[in-house]
């Protein structure tokens, strides 16, 4: 099964743009077998689905967004290094979260393997 | 799209069994067979613990159990352990490549 790992700053300030990245290993990217997506969990509250990625070697594939979130969002994969990123912009405290990466399998409607998180916070 | 509402709180002794509901609406829980659960310890990932409504990812305890009527699915946990202390999340398929979680549902063993 793969594993994924998020990195990026604990810190952004108001109305910049949060990008974190998640490296994945254990499998290729680009395999066909996985969708790649994001999901955050503000302090004490629920989880959020943000986005996900699909690529194939071939090169094709699609992304889908959160309605809520989806002017302000991007999710992309560069395949030469195995990762895919989130780009969230104008982004305000309420932005403030744990963030996951996550992975589900093609013509799987859920999610797993998980990431363990990363705490990214927005503040002056 | 609006989160699917869950208690806040459930708690319940060791041994017993307690369910933990997750309501949405015909766009989402009561339109598709596509509801999931997590559990989540403090300070951790969340953990798949059923996908499909009712179906046990492997190395799950058969003590987790999963059902769904109209708008609302179900998990329940028989036989409560001390360690099943956590909270609970429940996930549905929204349409149109969307997905959307519960609020949480923070369990207690008593």
């Amino acid at each position: 099964q793969v594993q994924l790992q998020e990195s990026g700053p604990g810190l952004v300030k108001p109305s910049q743009t949060l990008s974190l990245t998640c490296t994945v290993s254990g499998g290729s990217i680009s395999s066909g077998s996985y969708f790649w997506s994001w999901i955050r969990q503000p302090a004490g509250k629920g989880l959020e689905w943000i986005g996900r990625i699909y690529t194939t070697r071939s090169g094709s594939g699609r992304t889908n967004y959160n309605p809520s979130l989806k002017s302000r969002v991007t999710i992309s994969v560069d395949t030469s290094k195995n990762q895919f990123s989130l780009k969230l912009g104008s982004v305000t405290a309420a932005d403030t979260a744990v963030y996951y990466c996550v992975a589900s399998g093609y013509d799987f409607e859920w999610f797993d393997p998980w990431g363990q998180g990363t705490l990214v916070t927005v503040a002056s | 799209q609006s989160a699917l509402s869950q208690p806040a709180y459930v708690s319940g002794s060791p041994g017993q069994s307690i369910t933990i509901s997750c309501s949405g609406s015909s766009n989402d829980v009561g339109g598709y067979n596509y509801v999931s659960w997590y559990q989540q310890h403090p300070g951790k990932a969340p953990k798949l613990i059923l996908n499909d409504v009712t179906e046990r990812p492997s190395g799950v305890s058969d003590r987790f159990s999963g059902s769904k009527s109209g708008n609302t699915a179900s998990l329940t946990i028989s036989g409560l352990q001390t360690e099943d202390e956590a909270d609970y999340f429940c996930c549905s398929y929204g349409g149109a490549d969307t997905w959307l979680f519960g609020g949480g549902t923070k369990l207690t063993v008593l």
